[in-house]
């Protein structure tokens, strides 16, 4: 199994700034993702984040407003841009691109933005 | 498009009930199937992995079963406790998607109430 930590655990942030949420693995991982979780909703994946090259980003998600850096195979940040009230929600990383593999997540990141 | 869908979205139950929570999904051409749990406010913790060749897996109180033809899924939850109550949550890996990525469902709410 693989051990995530995600930093901050939660934010109350103003409108117009952004945030970096911070994922750390404790083991090398080839694939990461991020995921958005909307209030009362299930969770929608933002982008794909391979080491050593640019994020895959799913409809509705753009680089500019997810900018994402994996610098190397443990570590992967998150930015949430230009924040409104509607990007209040719960941000995930998760791990295990395998097949068959096992996914496991951190424990997430409350953002509230007002 | 995959589509997973679980019912019912809320369950409130006494301790000690016997519990059969359901999961569907539309494209049965699928790597595997997982149930985690969601704690309010945080992140998942996987509670059981199918494999596609795969009928059922146990761990604990939890048994979980697959019938991939017919796209469907169940958790069985024996003898409910208190400290059951969270969100609960099927995701399936689909064939041919972005490798990795699992599509969600919106989950059963559980109170187990004393």
């Amino acid at each position: 199994s693989a051990v995530i930590s995600q930093k901050p655990s939660r934010d109350i942030c103003q409108r117009g700034t952004s945030l970096t949420i911070q994922c750390q693995v404790d083991s090398q991982v080839t694939m990461m993702f991020w995921y958005r979780q909307q209030p009362g909703q299930s969770l929608t994946l933002i982008a794909t984040a391979n080491q050593g090259s640019e994020a895959t980003y799913e409809s509705g998600f753009v680089i500019d407003k997810f900018p994402i850096s994996r610098p190397n195979l443990t570590f992967s940040t998150l930015t949430v841009s230009n924040m409104s009230p509607e990007d209040s929600s719960i941000y995930l990383c998760s791990v295990g691109g395998g097949t068959q593999a096992e996914a496991f997540f951190g424990q997430g990141t409350r953002l509230t933005v007002v | 498009k995959q589509e997973v869908t679980q019912i019912p979205a809320a369950l409130s139950v006494p301790e000690g009930e016997n519990l059969v929570l359901n999961c569907s999904f539309t494209d049965s051409a699928i790597y595997n199937l997982q149930w985690f749990r969601q704690d309010p406010g945080k992140g998942l913790t996987s509670l059981l992995l199918i494999q596609s060749s795969q009928r059922e897996q146990t761990s604990g109180r939890l048994n979980a079963s697959l019938d991939k033809s017919s796209g469907r899924s169940t958790l069985y939850i024996a003898a409910s406790q208190p400290g059951d109550s969270a969100t609960y949550l099927c995701a399936v890996r689909q064939r041919g998607s972005t490798l990795g990525r699992l599509y969600f469902g919106r989950g059963t709410q559980l109170t187990v109430w004393p």
